[in-house]
C-alpha cells in the first residue's frame, strides 16, 4: 500500500463548478497534512496545511480532514481555467523515517 | 519576503561526473528537505536538514548526499551521476521541519547525458 494515494486524473471541471480532490494516507500517526499545486514546469506551491479533523477554508478552497478514515480531500468552488494544474497531496508520515511523502498528483482540468 | 532559492536552474552533465546543487532558504526558516520528481516516480524524499544536521533520509543511493551550513543554506552533491538520476531537484524550507508548511524553491533541472 502506497503511504499517500490519489486518483492521478485526469480529472475535467467546467468553469464555475466545484472541483473535489481526494487522498488516502497509511500511516494512522500522521498529523500533518498539506495540499500543493502544481503548474507544469513549476515547483509546488503550497495551497493549505491542515492538522485537526474537519473543514479549513481559504477563499474558493477547502481542506477536509476525516483521521478515522485516513482521507483528505480539497474542495475547490468556482473553478476558474487558471485553476488548471496538479494537484498534490502529502501527508507527514513519523512510521519510520520521518518525512513528507507526496501522492503521485490529481491532474485537474477545468473546462471554459 | 524572499523566497527559496535554488542554483543553478538548469544542469547538463555527463554520465559518471558529479555534481552539487544549492539551496538557500526562506530567512527564519532552519529546516531544508530535498526532493526528487521525475514523471515516473513523482516527488520523492531524498533528506531533510536541521541546524546543520541531516535529521532524515529517503531510499537513495549512498551516491547522493547533502549538507547544511550554520546559516541553514544546504547543498546536496550526486556522485558517479547515471542516466536515472535525470530528474526535477527540488528543495523545502521549513522553519522546524516537515511537519511544518514547507516551501519549494523553483528547483534545478538536472539532464544527465
Amino acid at each position: 500500500q502506497k503511504e499517500v494515494e490519489q486518483n492521478s486524473g485526469p480529472l475535467s471541471v467546467p468553469e464555475g463548478a466545484i472541483a473535489s480532490l481526494n487522498c488516502t494516507y497509511s500511516d494512522r500517526g500522521s498529523q500533518s497534512f498539506f495540499w500543493y499545486r502544481q503548474y507544469s514546469g513549476k515547483s509546488p506551491e503550497l495551497i493549505m496545511s491542515i492538522y485537526s479533523n474537519g473543514d479549513k477554508e481559504d477563499g474558493r478552497f477547502t481542506a477536509q480532514l476525516n483521521k478515522a478514515s485516513q482521507y483528505v480531500s480539497l474542495l475547490i468552488r468556482d473553478s476558474q481555467p487558471s485553476d488548471s494544474a496538479t494537484y498534490l497531496c502529502a501527508a507527514y508520515i513519523i512510521q519510520g523515517a520521518q518525512k513528507l511523502v507526496f501522492g503521485q498528483g490529481t491532474r485537474l482540468t477545468i473546462n471554459p | 519576503k524572499a523566497g527559496v532559492t535554488q542554483t543553478p536552474r538548469y544542469l547538463i552533465k555527463t554520465r559518471g561526473q558529479q555534481v552539487t546543487l544549492s539551496c538557500s532558504p526562506i530567512s527564519g526558516h532552519r529546516s531544508v528537505s530535498w526532493y526528487q520528481q521525475t514523471p515516473g516516480q513523482g516527488l520523492q524524499f531524498l533528506f531533510e536538514y536541521f541546524s546543520e544536521t541531516q535529521r532524515n533520509k529517503g531510499n537513495f543511493p549512498g551516491r547522493f548526499s547533502g549538507r547544511q551550513f550554520s546559516n541553514s543554506r544546504s547543498e546536496m552533491n550526486v556522485s558517479t551521476l547515471e542516466l536515472g538520476d535525470s530528474a526535477l531537484y527540488l528543495c523545502a524550507s521549513s522553519l522546524t521541519g516537515g511537519d511544518t508548511e514547507a516551501f519549494f524553491g523553483q528547483g534545478t533541472r538536472l539532464t544527465v547525458v
